[in-house]
């Protein structure tokens, strides 16, 4: 089955700083990729949904300049939370698909953020 | 927006006990998926299905479009099955997830 790797798989970092992670598809290409934010007991809530080589388009509420994606190959995206604060501390999760948005979504295993 | 209800939020079962739960939806759909998160975070997912019925193992997920319903059953539940179960549902946007049910299943 395809397969969607995340790194690092937890961080820890000092207010202010800038974190990236990576999301990778490992055995097929992937068209687009979706950024998922998760609170403790929460729900998944969709941050931005990238199409390699354009643009991410963000939902409401999240701050493209603070979240930065990049989607710059058909296996790789990348989210840069910029300038973390404390209440950034949260579960990433990314997913992908080889088609558009319609299509089936494999998961990755996540990336636990804290900030101090 | 299509709204996810799952139920039961919180469910504790006893190992071997048959485990159902529930997802409903307001909006028409192309597809429904149960996913698996375990305490660690990472998704696992199990089904996508948009009629009918799918069997994995000892896990069963079943669909029912016209009252815009699905179910997901545990056969002879293990402690290894305790993990959060979500729902989510896929229309003409990206994936809506419900807030899942917390399964734990007592040796």
């Amino acid at each position: 089955g395809a397969v969607v790797s995340q790194h690092p798989s937890r961080v820890i970092c000092k207010s202010g700083t800038s974190v990236k992670i990576e999301c990778r598809s490992l055995d097929f290409q992937a068209t687009t990729m979706f950024w998922y934010r998760q609170f403790p007991k929460q729900s998944l809530m969709l941050m931005a949904t990238s199409n390699e080589g354009s643009k991410a388009t963000y939902e409401q509420g999240v701050e493209k300049d603070k979240f930065l994606i990049n989607h710059a190959s058909l296996t790789l995206s990348t989210l840069t939370v910029t300038s973390a604060h404390p209440e950034d501390s949260s579960f990433y999760i990314c997913s992908a698909a080889s088609g558009g948005a319609a299509d089936t979504q494999y998961f990755g295993p996540g990336t636990r953020l804290t900030v101090l | 927006k299509n709204e996810v209800e799952q139920s039961p939020q919180n469910l504790t079962a006893q190992e071997g006990e048959f485990i159902t739960i529930n997802c409903s939806y307001s909006v028409g759909i192309s597809a429904l998926h149960w996913l698996q998160q375990h305490p660690g975070g990472g998704i696992v997912s199990l089904f996508m299905l948009s009629s009918g019925k799918k069997k994995h193992g000892r896990l069963i997920a079943t669909i029912n479009i016209q009252e815009k319903h699905s179910s997901l059953h545990i056969t002879a539940s293990h402690p290894r099955d305790s993990a959060v179960y979500i729902c989510a549902v896929r229309g003409n946007t990206p994936l809506v997830f419900g807030k899942g049910t917390r399964l734990s299943v007592i040796a």
